[in-house]
């Protein structure tokens, strides 16, 4: 049982590159979440999917977009990096949205040049 | 919009004492409230939850509520170095989200 699992753990992307941060769970939860962490601001939700099929924006959300691929997978793209997406990543799941506990994965530190 | 608020710190406490950390929230329908624990360079680890007023007590730990002053705490007896790390308080206000506060830095000194 491996919980959330994100790939990859760090990545190093040049202005206007696009990329995909994958993110699985185990868990059989049926919500998903993608934060993005920055010093001094704190977790901040950029995009979840409180069910597979269904995603919705969060805090941040400009400049990413999200797949709820299966129950298992959601991913995050950003399709034109800039410096400002410079963070740390964290995907984290949950049995349902609202009241439950959320799981968070290892993260990915995404450097934009 | 919703606010969890929570001093940065960092809190000091020397090696088995008890650590203090608390948290306000602005939302008054909020209906749970987590703990969670980030080491430098990890990422956030649930370690206590609460719903309903009063103490939940697990091991070590125990979480405080007062809805009515929008109030949480969180408790460490006996802390040890190994309980140095950020404590981020989470709240759910009924809808799919959580909010975070940004974190007390915890350092307990041998």
């Amino acid at each position: 049982n491996a919980g959330v699992t994100q790939t990859p753990k760090f990545q190093v992307l040049k202005t206007g590159q696009s990329m995909t941060l994958q993110c699985a769970q185990d868990m059989n939860h049926n919500s998903m979440y993608w934060y993005r962490q920055d010093p001094g601001m704190g977790l901040r939700l950029i995009y979840y999917s409180a069910s597979e099929g269904t995603t919705d924006k969060g805090e941040v959300p400009n400049g990413y977009n999200v797949s709820r691929l299966n129950k298992r997978e959601f991913s995050l793209r950003l399709e034109s990096a800039a410096p400002s997406q410079t963070s740390v990543y964290f995907c984290a799941s949950s049995e349902t949205s609202g009241l439950n506990e959320q799981f968070f994965g290892p993260g990915t530190r995404l450097t934009v040049l | 919009q919703k606010e969890v608020e929570q001093n940065s710190g960092p809190l000091s406490v020397p090696e088995g004492a008890i650590a203090s950390l608390n948290c306000t929230y602005s939302d008054r329908v909020s209906q749970s409230f987590f703990w969670y624990r980030q080491y430098s360079g990890k990422s956030p680890e649930l370690i206590m939850s609460i719903y309903s007023n009063g103490d939940k007590e697990d091991g070590r730990f125990t979480a405080q509520l007062n809805k009515a002053s929008q109030y949480v705490s969180l408790l460490i007896r006996d802390s040890q170095p190994s309980d140095s790390a950020t404590y981020l308080c989470a709240v759910n206000s009924g809808y799919s989200t959580l909010t975070f506060g940004k974190g007390t830095m915890l350092l307990v000194s041998p």
